[in-house]
């Protein structure tokens, strides 16, 4: 069965600064997918970024990227110039391969605080 | 206009009664889903559906079911509520295929059963 982890609880950084979200997976598919959705104060969830377990190249989409380290099972995001309004949860989720699966498994979240 | 909505917003029901969350797409995303969200837990799937009348159970299906009539509608269902079941719920959608996982969320459901 997979299995996402995210052990950071909490994380504050100040403004403008670089921050990154740690999460680690299980899975016995050599192919599967990783993502980023954020939930910001009001509880809306919105999709951020996604790496695909083939592709050897980190994702990157605007002030996202993601840092794949596959060996260690492990999918980081990085946020740069952080701004007040990335403060929200962040959640990590995986989805294995093959057909019918469609099931995403989500970590528990990380709640970013960006201080002014 | 690539919307998920889901209806009604807010339900305080009493343990026992029956309750019906409804949620709609306007994408015509094949997969839909219900999870779950409290406190520290993060989300946990409830229900999934690959089409009308195509559902599977998800991780913590006790105690729920489901109904998908239309594509774009996909109804959670607690017959008997009980109080454990206080939450928020969240319905998704997404395309099946290579995009499955990139998936749309409503707005969420909190639901309190007393």
């Amino acid at each position: 069965a997979q299995k996402v982890t995210q052990t950071q609880t909490s994380i504050s950084v100040m403004e403008k600064t670089t921050v990154t979200m740690d999460c680690v997976y299980e899975t016995q598919d050599s192919s599967y997918f990783l993502f980023w959705y954020k939930q910001t104060a009001s509880g809306e969830i919105v999709f951020l970024i996604r790496q695909d377990s083939y592709k050897k190249e980190n994702a990157t989409v605007g002030h996202y990227s993601l840092n794949f380290q596959k060996p260690k099972s492990s999918i980081g995001l990085i946020i740069t110039a952080t701004q007040i309004e990335d403060s929200a949860v962040y959640f990590c989720a995986m989805r294995e391969g093959g057909g019918g699966a469609d099931r995403l498994t989500f970590g528990k979240g990380t709640q970013l605080i960006i201080q002014p | 206009d690539m919307k998920v909505t889901q209806m009604p917003r807010y339900l305080i029901k009493r343990m026992g009664e029956n309750v019906l969350l409804e949620c709609g797409q306007d994408m015509s995303h094949e997969t839909m889903y219900w999870y779950r969200q409290d406190p520290g837990l993060g989300l946990q799937l409830i229900y999934i559906s690959y089409d009308v009348d195509s559902n599977s159970e998800g991780d913590i299906p006790k105690g729920y079911r489901v109904s998908r009539k239309k594509r774009e509608h996909f109804s959670l269902i607690l017959d008997s509520a009980k109080t454990n079941q206080t939450s928020v719920y969240f319905c998704a959608s997404s395309f099946g295929g290579a995009n499955t996982g990139q998936l749309y969320f409503g707005e969420g459901s909190k639901l309190t059963v007393l």
